[in-house]
């Protein structure tokens, strides 16, 4: 069945690059995401990736896809501490509705 | 400025009353999604809808909760009767239908059943 995991948190210090890592199992998703959760806040969508391709930058943003591996990361370069938040990677799920298969997210935390 | 919005965003009840909670989808949006965020469990996706009809709702306690789209404008959660294990944020999130599944989410009603 389709599953998303990733690890529960991650702590980096302000100004390094964080990488968040992924792993999901639907191998025919046609597109992957990531979505940013500010406390307080619902989630946003912050990039996502076709699955044809295995890199797309969008200014701080990095995004890698192994799909051989169906790995997928997020790397925030210069981290912030306005990057503090949880960041959930998603697959594509049932095409009838529009589903998406939504990942436990990962807790990023900047040190000074 | 399009966005979703949920009513109430707080609410504290005591068990066993009936909780209503609701959704104004963006305009134009054909799906409509609603998920629950605990601690425990991360993110749940409780029920969906397409053009207002409801396709999957196998995520939520079929004997207390229901989901329900009057119109197109208006999106409900119902819990009746409520439990303190139902405390929660529950969020809604709609969407265009097409891929990539952006989904916009509400701001989520943070649920304390005492």
């Amino acid at each position: 069945g389709e599953d998303v995991e990733q690890s529960l948190f991650l702590s980096v210090r302000e100004g390094d690059s964080s990488v968040i890592n992924c792993t999901y199992t639907d191998s025919s998703s046609t597109y992957l995401y990531w979505y940013k959760q500010e406390p307080g806040a619902g989630l946003q969508l912050l990039t996502y990736i076709f699955s044809n391709m295995d890199m797309k930058q969008d200014q701080r943003l990095t995004v890698l896809l192994n799909k051989k591996d169906k790995h997928l990361s997020l790397r925030i370069a210069d981290t912030q501490t306005g990057d503090s938040a949880i960041y959930f990677c998603a697959e594509d799920g049932d095409s009838s509705a529009s589903k998406i298969i939504f990942g436990s997210g990962t807790r990023l935390s900047i040190r000074p | 400025d399009a966005r979703v919005t949920q009513t109430p965003r707080h609410k504290v009840t005591e068990m066993g009353q009936e909780v209503t909670m609701r959704c104004q989808p963006i305009l134009g949006h054909n799906t409509v999604f609603w998920y629950r965020q605990t601690m425990m469990q991360g993110l749940e996706l409780l029920a969906y809808f397409r053009n207002r009809a409801p396709l999957d709702d196998s995520g939520m306690p079929k004997d207390r909760f229901s989901a329900e789209m009057p119109d197109a404008t208006l999106a409900t959660l119902k819990i009746q009767p409520s439990e303190p294990r139902d405390s929660a944020v529950y969020f809604c999130a709609s969407g265009l239908g097409g891929r990539p599944y952006e989904q916009y989410f509400g701001p989520g009603t943070r649920l304390t059943v005492t």
